[in-house]
């Protein structure tokens, strides 16, 4: 079942913060994100297992509501490389690969 | 390189032609994964392998799909009779266990 992924697209000034969500209509073992600018390849940002954690790395944070079957990615002071199209990979069991989200298009300006 | 390596990244084919691509995992991964996108969607799940065994196949891959890791390293997708509609990114990634997937860059498939 492909989680559903808000908003479809927005744009940021450099400096200015973002939350994009994902959300499952099934129970998740994980949520995993990803980046991928166009043409290239998605790129690893950060999982979360079910046990309701936040994480984070630099400005880039997520968090994840096992009951709520909810993922929120937090993007800080966002930087012009923070460009690109967001998604969320749901994992429903531990070993069972992932659902991706439509994404979320995120582009910063100057 | 020790990414995960996709051949060829572009593929031009005729409608009816069998296409086949390739995928080589980072060396030590016993998992690898096959998706497809198309252009603003997320990569969909097509199928994925532990070791040489092939544990997964989405409804999405019909019977003109097929995938095989021989020796549990590198992995090949073969499409038979390619229609228009399989035209996509294809994706390989690989992961160690259950650790997060590393991707490719993709095959882009267009079928005329």
């Amino acid at each position: 079942q492909q989680p559903v992924q808000s908003p479809q697209a927005v744009i940021l000034r450099e400096g200015e913060d973002a939350v994009i969500n994902c959300s499952s209509s099934k129970a998740l073992y994980s949520v995993h994100w990803y980046r991928q600018k166009h043409g290239e390849a998605p790129i690893f940002l950060m999982i979360l297992l079910k046990g309701g954690e936040q994480k984070g790395h630099d400005k880039i944070s997520a968090s994840f509501n096992e009951k709520k079957q909810q993922s929120s990615l937090y993007l800080t002071a966002s930087q012009l490389s923070y460009s690109g199209t967001y998604f969320c990979g749901t994992e429903s069991n531990s070993g069972y690969a992932l659902n991706f989200g439509k994404g979320t298009s995120l582009l910063v300006t100057p | 390189d020790t990414g995960v390596s996709q051949d060829p990244r572009h593929k031009i084919t005729k409608r009816g032609q069998n296409v086949t691509f390739r995928c080589d995992p980072i060396s030590e991964h016993n998992r690898l994964y096959w998706y497809r996108q198309t252009l603003g969607q997320g990569p969909e799940f097509l199928t994925y392998f532990q070791n040489e065994a092939q544990l997964e196949k989405s409804r999405l891959l019909s019977d003109r799909f097929s995938a095989e890791r021989p020796k549990g390293s590198f992995s090949t997708l073969e499409i038979q009779r390619t229609e228009q509609g399989d035209s996509a990114m294809y994706l390989c990634a690989s992961s160690l266990g259950l650790a997060e997937p590393f991707f490719g860059q993709g095959t882009r498939l267009t079928v005329v």
